[in-house]
């Protein structure tokens, strides 16, 4: 199954720097999805996109929904040490109306992020 | 808020066993879904099911099955386990229209040994 490719797979970084990450596939989705996920904890929602060319912020966390629709990028500004964990790019395909399997999510393999005080 | 929860976090199991992994939501959820998740992998779907008794297979089905005998309950099962599916599991769920996202449980941690 297709898996999109996420870089930087890992980043070390200090407090107070920004964080860019992006997500590339070869095919085309409607809806772009970043998740974080905390250690030994499911993955949870920070930001969706729906349209091509969007720019969405939430906090400190901006996220872009690249106009080929194959591609995403993930910003955030003045980390913090709670920032730390796997942040995924998840990409779907179903539109407006979805049928059977429109729902699921194709994600990027990963990035780890540790923040050093 | 919505609630999807896994009702074993951490399990260890031996070689050949059947497993069963379970998950419910609370929301109404039309859709669900079972991924694994191993380091450098990300999260792969296994099954997904879009209505009671309705399923399909994901990008890796091979040696699982699943059932949705309620519309809450999502059932992941390894006939036979295997080391190989030693991994962290991720049920989830969804509306079945169009924007919405997918909650995720807080995962299944499965050792074969």
């Amino acid at each position: 199954g297709q898996q999109l490719n996420q870089s930087p797979q890992s980043m070390f970084i200090q407090e107070g720097e920004d964080v860019s990450m992006n997500c590339t596939s070869s095919s085309i989705f409607n809806t772009w999805l970043w998740y974080k996920q905390d250690p030994g904890e499911g993955p949870v929602l920070l930001i969706a996109l729906y349209k091509a060319g969007e720019l969405t912020s939430n906090g400190r966390l901006t996220a872009q929904f690249g106009i080929t629709r194959k591609d995403s990028f993930l910003n955030i500004s003045a980390s913090i040490p709670s920032d730390v964990g796997i942040y995924f790019c998840a990409g779907q395909k179903g539109g407006v109306i979805l049928t059977g399997g429109g729902n699921k999510l194709t994600f990027g393999t990963g990035t780890q992020l540790k923040v050093e005080l | 808020d919505v609630k999807v929860t896994q009702s074993s976090r951490y399990l260890v199991k031996r070689t050949g066993e059947k497993v069963f992994l379970e998950c419910v939501q609370d929301m109404d959820h039309e859709n669900m879904f079972w991924y694994r998740q191993d380091p450098g992998l990300g999260l792969r779907l296994i099954y997904f099911s879009y209505d009671v008794k309705m399923k399909e297979k994901g990008d890796i089905p091979e040696g699982y099955s699943v059932s949705r005998e309620k519309k809450e309950r999502f059932s992941l099962i390894l006939e036979s386990a295997s080391t190989n599916q030693t991994s962290m599991y991720l049920c989830a769920s969804s509306l079945n229209r169009g924007g919405n996202t997918i909650y995720f449980g807080e995962g299944s941690w499965l050792t074969v040994v």
